[in-house]
């Protein structure tokens, strides 16, 4: 089964909003996670990515949140807009492998 | 810089026949990722090349499927005999190296099988 998942299917936001997407993930060998943005007939686009000895990091208007303890990983966007809108999904990579293992993805909906 | 580049974009094949699907990975990447995405769902390891080897085939299906990153030229995802089943996004990604975990994708090829 999957090792990644999302709480949420999809998420609506109001324009200028924070949006908080998460994820739950099973693998506890997992030393290497990665948001990525899909919008619609397009490839993933690299958002963030975060290492398992870390437990925050920031970039622009996103910040990965990664909690070891409880296996949760989330995106934070700050002042959400339009352009946001798209499928956000959260992989994971256990460092000895080679492949990436993906979560369901969660839908960002931007209402003006 | 250009990025990884895929072709064709969009790929229609009648049940039975063969599907080849491109990949040019960014330059200066030698290591080559091939994934297959459903409708409504998240991406699907398949394979794993670097030049002219296959390092992890363990999301390949047994039959019908096979891939390729000659010394030359791009990678190849080969399907033969396509069944319905077997429409989907496939994407590629590239990475510089085997330690360096980003992976870069392309646009995908979306496979539709009639």
């Amino acid at each position: 089964g999957e090792s990644v998942g999302l709480h949420l299917p999809t998420l609506s936001v109001q324009e200028g909003d924070n949006s908080i997407i998460n994820c739950a993930y099973s693998n506890s060998a997992s030393d290497y996670f990665i948001w990525y943005k899909q919008e619609s007939g397009k490839g993933p686009q690299f958002i963030i990515d975060i290492r398992s000895n870390m437990d925050k990091r920031q970039g622009q208007r996103v910040t990965v949140l990664l909690n070891k303890t409880v296996k949760h990983l989330s995106l934070q966007i700050a002042a959400t807009q339009p352009g946001d809108s798209a499928v956000y999904f959260c992989a994971e990579n256990t460092g000895t492998a080679s492949k990436l293992t993906f979560g369901t993805g969660t839908r960002l909906q931007v209402t003006l | 810089n250009a990025g990884v580049m895929q072709n064709p974009r969009h790929l229609v094949r009648r049940r039975g026949q063969e599907a080849r699907l491109r990949c040019s990975p960014m330059k200066g990447h030698s290591h080559v990722y091939w994934y297959r995405q459903l409708p409504e769902e998240g991406l699907k390891f398949m394979v794993y090349l670097q030049k002219e080897n296959i390092i992890d085939e363990s999301g390949m299906p047994k039959e019908r499927f096979s891939a390729e990153f000659p010394k030359e030229g791009p990678s190849i995802l080969r399907i033969q005999q396509v069944v319905r089943g077997d429409s989907a996004a496939y994407f590629c990604a590239s990475s510089q190296g085997a330690m360096t975990y980003e992976q870069y994708f392309g646009p995908g090829t979306r496979l539709t099988v009639t």
